[in-house]
């Protein structure tokens, strides 16, 4: 059981645009933690796509995007490509006992 | 180019203790405001945040994990260490380790290992 809950899995066409939500609480999201993304494809490390919330590193597309409210965050990705079929993971950080790294389950994105 | 690579036992028995070595080349360890993180993935799961350590020495832990790790650093080799006590087959997952940056807040972790394939098996 993840602290932070996401969807298992979505899926688009390409050109389609997809949503993956990040749910969390009064302590960690709700609490002014900030929230990253990774991309993770199959067989390898993960990779950082979004940070502190709605930021991509150099190198990113500007089709990923992210944004939090509240206690929730989201991923969106525009203008969907077969090569975007990955697991993304959110992350942040939570208070209830000094200030640990928790992930989410995990979503597979599925490009149909 | 940051580079980091886990290097380790790929097999442990139960009920001993895991110890992996992350390796840092094109930076230096001590240098900017990093921390060092050890993440864990068994197969086909999702990630789990084992802990992190930064430059001036303080660490925090996963609380299911906290009484089992200890993660270090030695500046000397440019290198940061888990160990994990006591494992058991639940143990049993691929280790990264990766560099997280931070500043006015927290800008992810931007450079990972490879990963390291750990199995608890006697």
């Amino acid at each position: 059981q993840s602290v932070l809950t996401q969807p298992p899995s979505v899926s688009g066409a390409p050109g389609q645009r997809v949503t993956i939500s990040c749910t969390g609480s009064s302590s960690n999201i709700g609490a002014g933690y900030d929230v990253h993304w990774y991309q993770q494809l199959p067989g390898t490390a993960p990779k950082l796509l979004i940070y502190g919330n709605s930021n991509r590193p150099s190198g990113v597309p500007d089709r990923f995007s992210g944004s939090k409210s509240g206690t929730s965050a989201s991923l969106a990705i525009t203008g969907l490509q077969a090569e975007d079929e990955a697991d993304y993971y959110c992350q942040s950080y939570d208070s209830s006992l000094s200030g640990w790294g928790v992930f989410g389950g995990g979503t597979k994105l599925t490009v149909l | 180019q940051v580079q980091l690579q886990e290097s380790g036992p790929g097999l442990v028995k139960p009920s001993q203790t895991l110890s992996l070595t992350c390796t840092v080349s094109g930076g230096s360890i001590s240098s900017g405001s990093y921390y060092w993180s050890w993440i864990r993935q068994p197969a086909g799961k999702g990630l789990e945040w084992i802990g992190r350590i930064y430059t001036s020495g303080s660490t925090n832990y996963n609380p299911s994990l906290k009484s089992r790790v200890t993660i270090s650093v030695d500046t000397s080799k440019n290198q940061f260490s888990l160990k994990l006590s006591s494992v058991t087959a639940a143990d049993t997952a691929v280790y990264y380790c990766a560099r997280g940056l931070y500043g006015d807040y927290d800008y992810g972790q931007d450079y990972w290992g490879q990963g390291t394939l750990v199995t608890v098996s006697s």
